[in-house]
């Protein structure tokens, strides 16, 4: 069965601090999904990385994958409040299906 | 934009009702998702489908059945609704499985069931 972990759950950062989150997830796969969801909101995708040492960067947020280790990083810097939303990593369970299993999520609070 | 649109935001019923939440996507989309999402637990799979007429189980299908008559309509039942169903409903589209396509969600369907 896989399994997909985020940790961790609940992050409180203070505006311009770095740091990350991580997504480990328990068998094989080359592809790994990062979503943002904001409080009431629906799911808005971030990145898909499709193959080992993919990394992808928008803005403050950058994502790396590294599928040996079965582990996705997505890493925040100089954080600001817009960032705060709950972070979801998704592994496709079955290669090419789109069928993801997915985290339970890190809810990101940033504060002044 | 692909726009997922799923018909209530809010939704109560009571225990045993049967109940519909109904989902359409705009883009042709080939693939259709219903996930439930719960606090803690994250996302969980409850059924998909391929194509018009296909479904198949998701990691949760239990209490659950779902139709899709159309390729742009995908839609969840619940049977005989429990108290254990109360939850948010995302519906997800993307447009054919083995194309790295992301999935879009719709804004999602909060369900409480009394």
């Amino acid at each position: 069965e896989l399994k997909v972990e985020q940790n961790p759950l609940f992050l409180s950062m203070q505006e311009g601090k770095n740091y990350t989150i991580y997504c480990n997830y328990s068998t094989t796969s080359d592809r790994l999904y990062w979503y943002r969801q904001d409080p009431g909101k629906s799911l808005e995708s971030l990145f898909v990385l499709l193959s080992n040492g993919a990394v992808k960067q928008e803005g403050r947020l950058m994502a790396s994958l590294d599928t040996k280790a079965r582990l996705s990083t997505l890493h925040i810097t100089a954080a600001v409040h817009d960032l705060s939303a709950t972070y979801f990593c998704a592994v496709d369970l079955f290669y090419n299906t789109d069928k993801l299993i997915f985290g339970t999520g890190t809810r990101l609070q940033v504060f002044p | 934009d692909v726009k997922v649109t799923q018909s209530s935001r809010y939704l109560v019923k009571r225990t045993g009702e049967k109940v519909f939440l109904e989902c359409v996507q705009d883009m042709d989309h080939e693939n259709m998702f219903w996930y439930r999402q719960d606090p803690g637990l994250g996302l969980r799979l409850i059924y998909f489908s391929y194509d018009v007429k296909m479904k198949e189980k998701g990691d949760i299908p239990e209490g659950y059945s779902v139709s899709r008559e159309k390729k742009e309509r995908f839609s969840l039942i619940l049977e005989s609704a429990s108290t254990n169903q109360t939850s948010m409903y995302l519906c997800a589209s993307s447009f054919s499985a083995g194309n790295n396509e992301k999935l879009f969600f719709g804004s999602g369907t909060q369900l409480s069931v009394l």
